[in-house]
């Protein structure tokens, strides 16, 4: 049974550019959330997405959209990056309409913004 | 809102004593509550979890957390640490703003475990 997968493991960009981050959900599940951990801090929250529409959104600027498939993986966009936006990018997978949520996390992408 | 906070961010134990890591949250609605690890360049595996029911969870690798309503506490333990149990550990809340399905999660900043032979 594959758990959560995301591509690519590590990413450099500059500022400015644009990024694309990819995640497959764990099999049978149906959500994915994405979260951004800083280097020294807990994951915060960026956005869920639940059949192929935006369902919960943290606090993040609109540089920050995402995208679900009909397969139910994911893409997590970037644009405009800044220095700031360096960070681990965690993808998780659920399965909604349960009453015991859990979210499996992926590896996560390591993202450096020269 | 929810908030969780982790007491302490760098915690260091013997091989063999007593694992005690702490966590508090803040809830307006009874929480969902989870302990997750995360070792070195890895992402995040879920140790524990309450939802509802026994308050006295158990986990994997030995691990085990408390539900203190009265205290607003999820502590985690383990009776004898192991020199692989060092990683930072986060606890989290879940915002259940759907009904009791599917929020996101709130996490702590973490404590990082380090443990000496």
């Amino acid at each position: 049974d594959a758990g959560v997968t995301q591509s690519p493991t590590h990413l450099i960009k500059t500022r400015g550019q644009q990024v694309t981050l990819r995640c497959s959900p764990k099999s049978g599940h149906d959500t994915v959330s994405w979260y951004q951990q800083a280097l020294g801090q807990g994951p915060q929250f960026i956005f869920q997405y639940y059949e192929e529409e935006e369902r919960q959104r943290g606090n993040f600027p609109d540089r920050f959209s995402g995208h679900q498939f009909p397969n139910y993986s994911s893409e997590l966009n970037v644009n405009a990056l800044l220095l700031g936006d360096s960070a681990l990018y965690l993808c998780a997978s659920s399965l909604a309409g349960g009453t015991q949520e859990t979210q499996y996390f992926g590896p996560g992408t390591r993202l450096l913004v020269l | 809102a929810q908030s969780v906070t982790q007491l302490g961010s760098h915690v260091s134990v013997s091989e063999g004593a007593l694992v005690l890591l702490r966590c508090n949250y803040s809830s307006s609605v009874p929480p969902y509550l989870f302990w997750y690890v995360q070792y070195p360049n890895q992402g995040l595996q879920l140790l524990l979890k309450y939802t509802t029911g026994a308050t006295l969870v158990k986990g994997i690798n030995g691990f085990e957390a408390e539900f203190k309503k009265s205290e607003t506490s999820f502590h985690l333990t383990k009776p004898s640490a192991h020199m692989s149990d060092a990683a930072e550990y986060f606890c989290a809340v879940s915002d259940r703003i759907y009904g009791g399905s599917q929020g996101n999660l709130i996490f702590g900043k973490g404590t990082k475990l380090s443990v000496k032979p």
